[in-house]
């Protein structure tokens, strides 16, 4: 099975920048995804990473290091709207030889303050 | 459709009662999951539709939860007399195309929001 960590909660204030860390351990390793939810809405999709290295789109950026097994989320010039939970998403077979599904991690609450 | 679908958004069953979810997903997807969200949790992954094949149930808890997507579009998750630990959001996702393809991005619908009292 998959084992994925991130802070349960995170605070930042408006403007400034803040790093969201999502560690994993899984076997058969075929990608990871940052999701965004607000409450009571579906996930929607940030970014995609399955090399090594930075993917940075606007405002939002995710690294990747596969040997190391971490990633991370970068949100710069946080705004308000930004308060929601992210959600880090690592793809591998759920059982040996099985489909590739993506198992999600519990989510980091990010509230930004003024 | 704009994008995925379910129905109904919320519903309040009675314990031992049976409920049926329905997903919609976006015309053409391939693939489709269901997931299940308590509050304050990840989606924990509970079942996988490539077109109409059911090829992973693995997340699926007990037996009494059972899933279909017969014609390879609509899917129905069923949960057959329901317990109050069964209440959670249950979500529903599809992509273009088969899961572990390069660059898959799953699109998520609302949401069932599922209370068994």
């Amino acid at each position: 099975g998959q084992n994925i960590d991130q802070p349960t909660e995170m605070t930042a204030t408006e403007g400034a920048i803040v790093q969201i860390n999502c560690t994993y351990q899984t076997s058969g390793f075929n990608g990871l995804f940052w999701y965004q939810q607000h409450a009571g809405e579906a996930p929607t999709f940030l970014s995609y990473n399955v090399l090594d290295g930075l993917e940075e789109k606007g405002r939002f950026s995710s690294f990747l290091s596969r040997s190391k097994g971490y990633s991370y989320l970068l949100l710069k010039e946080l705004q308000m709207k930004d308060s929601a939970s992210y959600l880090c998403a690592v793809r591998a077979p759920s059982l040996p030889g099985g489909s590739y599904i993506p198992t999600f991690g519990r989510g980091t609450s990010l509230i930004v303050h003024p | 459709g704009a994008g995925v679908s379910q129905s109904p958004r919320y519903k309040v069953a009675k314990r031992g009662q049976d409920v049926a979810l329905r997903c919609d997903p976006i015309s053409g997807h391939v693939s489709l999951f269901w997931y299940q969200q308590a509050l304050g949790q990840g989606p924990e992954f509970l079942t996988y539709f490539q077109n109409e094949a059911q090829l992973d149930k693995s997340g699926l808890p007990s037996d009494r939860f059972f899933a279909e997507r017969p014609e390879g579009s609509v899917s129905t998750l069923k949960i057959q007399r329901t317990q109050q630990e069964d209440s959670a959001v249950y979500l529903c996702a599809s992509t273009t195309v088969p899961s572990g393809r390069a660059g898959e991005t799953q699109y998520f619908g609302p949401g069932t929001r599922l209370l068994v009292l």
